[in-house]
């Protein structure tokens, strides 16, 4: 299996801040990466897929970035609503797997 | 937009068969991929499965002997049967669709549904 590494676990931002979460995968999965928001009791939403596609609906201010190995997810100005857990999966394989999530909290 | 709803019995006997359904609706279940993802308490989301409209399915390595994914197409809907549980099987269940044309993709999940393995 492919195992995908989020850091930091948790990250403290306040509104307004760029934040930055990195998703390592233990073997290239090319770009066949995407970024999910989940809030307890919610459904997950996608919000990039291969990497750097912007799902539709999604603001702008999210932005995803990488190959192989190594990647990012950016907000570039957080929201109130942003602050929510966030999970990369690579799906490079049939067994597609998911990095352990990072939470957003409020500063 | 695509809504899905997960339902079944909240709690399964240890041995017993965890059965939950998923119903699609505003949207067809014909030519879609639809999969089955749970989370187990404080670890992270794990592919249970998943399966084409017409019935050909995948299953984790980790699970498969065990587990079961149909599909009712008349109904809108699609399944999991998870056979001979243990307390590890206790988990948050999602059932999402695969998005067209990107494979893997989760592009509609439903909101999940708690699963507790207990007698």
């Amino acid at each position: 299996d492919i195992q995908m590494t989020q850091s930091p676990s948790t990250l403290s931002a306040s509104v307004g801040d760029r934040v930055t979460i990195t998703c390592r995968a233990s073997q290239s999965v090319s770009d066949w990466l995407a970024w999910y928001q989940h809030k307890p009791g919610n459904a997950p939403k996608l919000l990039i897929y291969k990497a750097s596609s912007l799902e539709s609906g999604v603001p702008s201010r999210f932005s995803g970035s990488g190959s192989g190995t190594e990647f990012t997810l950016t907000i570039s100005s957080l929201q109130p609503d942003d602050f929510a857990t966030y999970y990369c999966q690579q799906y490079h394989t049939f067994l597609y797997t998911f990095g352990q999530g990072t939470k957003l909290e409020i500063k | 937009q695509v809504q899905l709803q997960e339902s079944g019995p909240g709690l399964v006997k240890p041995s017993e068969t965890l059965s939950l359904t998923c119903t699609v609706s505003a949207g067809s279940i014909t030519h879609n991929y639809w999969s089955w993802i749970r989370q187990p308490p404080g670890k992270g989301l794990e592919l249970i499965g998943y399966i084409y409209y017409s019935g050909s399915t995948n299953y984790n390595p980790s699970l498969t002997g065990r587990v079961t994914i149909s599909v009712d197409t008349s109904k809108n809907q699609f399944s999991l049967k998870l056979t001979s549980v243990t307390a590890a099987d206790t988990a948050l269940y999602y059932c999402a669709r695969i998005k067209p044309e990107q494979w893997l993709v989760l592009d509609f999940w439903g909101q999940g549904t708690l699963v507790t393995v207990s007698s």
